[in-house]
Parts: C-alpha cells; sequence; structure tokens
C-alpha cells in the first residue's frame, strides 16, 4: 500500500532533550515536507526536501533540523526541543518539483508532539 | 508573499443542505495550483480536490466542486447534499513549484 509512515503517533518529552521523528515513504517521491499545525494558524511548513541530499527552509525553520540520506527517508530533528514546539506535526511527499503545480502532497498520519 | 486566507473560522450546515467554503489566494506567478484538504477528528489529512490556474473549467470531485474565479482570486469549496461525515476542518491550499501553503482552516458542523 503506498503511503506516508510517521513515527510515533504520540510523544511526550522534557525541555532539553533531542528527538526524532521518522518519516517514511514507499512512493520513490522525490520531494518530501514537514509541517507542524497549530490551532488559528493552519499548518506552517518548516523544512522541505527536493531530492536526496537538498534540503530548504520553509517558513518555520528555527529550532528544528532534517536530513535526507535516502530518498525514502526524511527524519525530523528537535535537538532542544522547547515548550513553543508543542504542535501536531505531519510530514508530507509528492511525486516531484519545479513546475508540477497539479501534484497534490500525500500526507503521514501525524504526530502529536507535547514538550514539557 | 504568496498568501492563502479562509476567513471563516467555524460553519455550520444542515444535512442535505449545500454549503461553500471560502478561501482567497495571493500570488504573483502565472503557474500555479489550488487544493483543499479535509482534516476529520481523527487528525489525517485527506485530499478532496484539485484546480489549476490555466483549467477553464471548474473542478469537481462527487459532491465536492471547486468555484474558481481567477480575476477575483478566489477557489471557494462548495460541498452539495452535506452528510454528517462531512463534520470536519478544511484547509485551503497553494502550490507554487516547490512549496505547497496552506490557510489556516474553516472549521464545518453539519447538524441533522
Amino acid at each position: 500500500e503506498a503511503q506516508v509512515t510517521q513515527n510515533p503517533r504520540y510523544l511526550i518529552t522534557v525541555t532539553g532533550k533531542k528527538l526524532t521523528v521518522t518519516c517514511s515513504q514507499n512512493m520513490n517521491h522525490e520531494y518530501m515536507s514537514w509541517y507542524r499545525q497549530d490551532p488559528g494558524l493552519g499548518l506552517r511548513q518548516i523544512y522541505y526536501s527536493m531530492n536526496v541530499e537538498v534540503t530548504d527552509k520553509g517558513d518555520v525553520p528555527e529550532g528544528y533540523k532534517v536530513s535526507r540520506k535516502e530518498k525514502r527517508n526524511f527524519p525530523l530533528i528537535l535537538e532542544s526541543p522547547s515548550p513553543n514546539q508543542t504542535s501536531l506535526y505531519f510530514c508530507a511527499s509528492s511525486p516531484s518539483v519545479g513546475d508540477a503545480t497539479n501534484e497534490k502532497l500525500f500526507f503521514g498520519s501525524g504526530t502529536q508532539l507535547s514538550v514539557l | 508573499a504568496q498568501k492563502i486566507t479562509q476567513t471563516q473560522p467555524g460553519m455550520f450546515v444542515q444535512e442535505k443542505e449545500a454549503v461553500t467554503l471560502d478561501c482567497t489566494y495571493d500570488t504573483s506567478d502565472q503557474s500555479y495550483g489550488l487544493f483543499w484538504y479535509k482534516q476529520p477528528s481523527s487528525g489525517e489529512m485527506i485530499f478532496l480536490i484539485y484546480q489549476g490556474s490555466y483549467d477553464e473549467q471548474n473542478a469537481t470531485e462527487g459532491r465536492y466542486s471547486l468555484n474558481f474565479q481567477k480575476a477575483r482570486k478566489s477557489a471557494n469549496l462548495v460541498i452539495s447534499a452535506s452528510q454528517l461525515g462531512d463534520s470536519a476542518m478544511y484547509f485551503c491550499a497553494m502550490r507554487e513549484s516547490d512549496k505547497l501553503i496552506f490557510g489556516t482552516g474553516t472549521r464545518l458542523q453539519v447538524f441533522p
């Protein structure tokens, strides 16, 4: 089954304790992206990647890192989480980039992160 | 800068009635795509419908249609014959090459 898999689904941690949220897609998509969703703010892009070893900042990259060593995986790393990073996080992918404005994003099921 | 605006934080509609969810956008590009996603209470993001900037006809997908008015930069979602299962958060989004940006969403509540 074609899908984007995020883990974990729920995560509670404490301030400053490094964590990684994994994301994997099995559709051979070139484009992958991370979003955070907060009430009243919709979904905001954190980082995106157009291919292996190519990553770019989105609108809210502060406090996050990503890597794209393999095409299928795009982990989100919080080196020193803070309470303002408590949010619902989504990983998403699409086949390609550039002029493909018709390509929809396929979303993972989300990770609810709470930083105490 | 590109921007998506959804001015209705919440909407109510009676079952079997039609409802329109508003979306306006701002872009200087000629080529772009407009999307609507549904997010039920379970949290997943479900793709509903797509409209390309060069498409002359409004997109339709079952009970969903997109009222695309390019000159007014609006891309409203119309849901016909609402069902209780349509109760959810709805997001409008716009794609320009490598970026897909979202509006703040509209929470739709369908009542019997």
